[in-house]
């Protein structure tokens, strides 16, 4: 199985700060990569899919790149509605695995 | 609006059984490979299992082959997933997605989740 990990787990910010979150694959994926956002309660949500291809919906603070093993999801400007939790997944390979999850919380 | 409607969570025995349902609405639910995803408590998400269009084909995590079997009746858009011989490690909530293949497998419309208890 493809193993994923994220890093920082937890990441303290404020409103308007640049946040980066890394997502690593234990093999080459290509650009198969998704990041999700979950807020506590919620499902989650599809931000980001082909490691860079913005979901309909999701605003252009949010953004990915990356390629084979190392992704990046970058936000912008962090908004009070961005305090969530953010996970990866490979999507090339069955099982279809995730990141642990990075939570970014208010500093 | 697109929708999924997970159902049918409860708590449960060890080696007892249970059945999911997820009720679609708002696109052509036959048109799309569907998926079941869980997230256990204080840990993250795992896939489980997903079927094709059609139902022809059908995968699962290894942890649960042989003891859960995902279904689907697009005459009643509705996604199953039966789970027998539960165990304490299956404790989750369930959540029913539906596929976007683009380019990989990924979930782009999710339920808001079943929740799942297996304990004595």
């Amino acid at each position: 199985d493809i193993q994923m990990t994220q890093s920082p787990s937890s990441v303290s910010a404020s409103v308007g700060d640049r946040v980066t979150i890394t997502c690593r694959a234990s093999q080459d994926i290509s650009n198969w990569l998704a990041w999700y956002q979950q807020k506590p309660g919620k499902a989650p949500k599809l931000l980001i899919y082909v490691a860079s291809s913005l979901q309909s919906g999701v605003p252009s603070r949010f953004s990915g790149s990356g390629s084979g093993t190392d992704f990046t999801l970058t936000i912008s400007s962090l908004q009070p509605e961005d305090f969530a939790t953010y996970f990866c997944q490979q999507a090339n390979t069955f099982p279809l695995t995730f990141g642990p999850g990075t939570k970014v919380d208010i500093k | 609006e697109v929708q999924l409607v997970e159902s049918g969570g409860g708590l449960v025995q060890p080696g007892g059984s249970l059945r999911l349902s997820c009720a679609a609405s708002g696109f052509t639910f036959s048109n799309y490979w569907m998926t079941w995803v869980r997230q256990t408590p204080g840990q993250g998400l795992e896939w489980v299992a997903n079927i094709k269009q059609d139902g022809s084909e059908q995968d699962y995590v290894e942890s649960v082959k042989g003891r859960f079997t995902i279904s689907r009746d697009n005459a009643k858009n509705s996604l199953y997933l039966q789970m027998n011989s539960l165990r304490a490690d299956d404790t989750a909530v369930y959540y029913c997605a539906r596929a976007l293949l683009i380019r990989g497998y990924y979930m782009d419309v999710w339920g808001k989740g079943s929740t799942v208890t297996v304990s004595s």
